[in-house]
């Protein structure tokens, strides 16, 4: 069966600190892959999404990147940290030509405090 | 400008009553829907879907309405158990657009006992 693994759980950074999420998946092959942050009080909001290994596309332009060095494995980083990156990060997967409009299936996420 | 919205941020329904979710969409070009239930401090799991060439769809004791011409559809969940108590989001999304889903802001559900 299919797995993901999202870490840490929990995080609190200085402003001005780097960060680096990691999120793989298990059993399934050529996932697309997905990040996604949730501010209080609003939706979802999709950062970036990567349909193969080196494709990356950013949704938001902001202080974030992201990288898919292997199938399964993606990563969502930033060289300086800003207090207003503080929120839930959920890293996701799906299969299929449309993505999207399939069930994604998302991580335990990650609740970043940024001080 | 939100696309999907859900109106309401919080519902409390008694334990085996009817519990009717709300979800508005502005974009005609929206041509799927998805519901997501989440619990705190864990990732959405998918809960149920619609296409737009239907207006209904069942699983279980989880049915979505969808309205078109209203721009308007609905989560029921029939009966209600504590364990329904989550925050649902509805979201959408368009033929054109392949890997973006509007997520509305979520409604919180609280199943009394």
């Amino acid at each position: 069966s299919q797995t993901i693994h999202q870490w840490p759980a929990t995080l609190v950074q200085p402003v001005g600190s780097p960060l680096s999420l990691e999120c793989t998946v298990e059993g399934t092959s050529n996932p697309n892959l997905y990040w996604y942050r949730q501010a209080a009080g609003r939706g979802l909001q999709l950062l970036f999404y990567s349909v193969g290994i080196g494709q990356i596309s950013s949704e938001v332009p902001q202080n974030l990147s992201a990288s898919r060095p292997q199938d399964r494995q993606f990563i969502l980083s930033s060289k300086k940290l800003l207090l207003s990156d503080s929120g839930f990060y959920l890293c996701a997967w799906s299969v299929g030509t449309r993505p999207m409009n399939t069930e994604a299936f998302f991580g335990q996420g990650t609740r970043l405090t940024v001080v | 400008d939100q696309q999907v919205k859900q109106n309401s941020p919080s519902l409390s329904v008694q334990e085996g009553r009817i519990s009717i979710l709300n979800c508005d969409y502005t974009n005609s070009m929206f041509d799927y829907f998805l519901w997501y239930k989440k619990y705190p401090a864990e990732g959405p799991t998918f809960l149920i879907s619609i296409s737009s060439i239907k207006d209904k769809n069942e699983d279980g004791r989880f049915t979505v309405f969808l309205n078109k011409s209203a721009k308007h559809l609905s989560l029921h969940i029939v009966p209600s158990q504590p364990g329904d108590s989550a925050v649902y989001f509805c979201a959408a999304s368009e033929m054109d657009s392949n890997y973006q889903l509007i997520w509305g802001a979520g409604t919180k559900l609280i199943i009394k006992p």
